[in-house]
């Protein structure tokens, strides 16, 4: 299994700045993954961080709205850039590996004013 | 693409009754499916899985089964308590390679369970 941590739990942020989210791993993961859950919504997966390399993107999410980062095995960061009150959402970060089941963090209740 | 349709909430019962949680799938493969739980204040924890048709995953007295036929993979408990109370979350992945863990969720369900 693996502990998945992310920081912070949840933050207030004004229109126009930008948010990053830390993602953390008790163990080495081969996929890491970061999902948005809006209010009242099911999941919906923002894209697939890459270890050293640009992340893989989900139809209607960007690199320039959502800038992910993966520098080793256990660690990644989303960034959430230019915020307006349509972001405000709940943000997961997700890993495992090939053959097992995926993990969860406890996410990030972002609240953009 | 992938879709997940569960039934919507929220879903109050006494303790004791049973549970159904409806949750049919459209894919183009063969998916694995997957049922998540994420209780007030924590993360989704995986309740249960099934990796292929007729398998029935089972945990902490929920069970559900994948069948290929109705596309569904419904999850039932005969006997709720109040400490299941939580919101259920119904999701397939499509096999193979980097995108097993590509999970599609449905909306979620909250389970209320009233002493």
């Amino acid at each position: 299994s693996a502990v998945i941590s992310q920081k912070p739990s949840r933050d207030i942020c004004q229109r126009g700045t930008s948010l990053t989210i830390q993602c953390q791993v008790d163990s080495q993961v081969t996929m890491m993954f970061w999902y948005r859950q809006q209010p009242g919504q099911s999941l919906t997966l923002i894209a697939t961080a890459n270890q050293g390399s640009e992340a893989t993107y989900e139809s209607g999410f960007v690199i320039d709205k959502f800038p992910i980062s993966r520098p080793n095995l256990t660690f990644s960061t989303l960034t959430v850039s230019n915020m307006s009150p349509e972001d405000s959402s709940i943000y997961l970060c997700s890993g495992g590996h090939l053959n097992t089941e995926a993990f969860f963090g406890q996410g990030t209740r972002l609240t953009v004013v | 693409g992938n879709s997940v349709t569960q039934m919507e909430g929220p879903v109050t019962l006494s303790e004791e009754a049973f549970l159904t949680i409806n949750c049919t799938y459209t894919a183009t493969g063969y998916p694995s499916l997957f049922w998540y739980v994420q209780y007030p204040g924590e993360g989704l924890q995986l309740l249960l899985k099934a990796t292929k048709a007729d398998d029935k995953g089972s945990n902490k007295g929920f069970e559900a089964t994948y069948r290929k036929e109705t596309t569904s993979f419904h999850l039932e408990k005969g006997s709720v308590q109040v400490s299941d109370s939580a919101v259920y979350f119904c999701a397939l992945s499509e096999k193979g390679g980097g995108s097993n863990y590509k999970l599609t969720f449905g909306k979620g369900t909250l389970l209320t369970v009233n002493p």
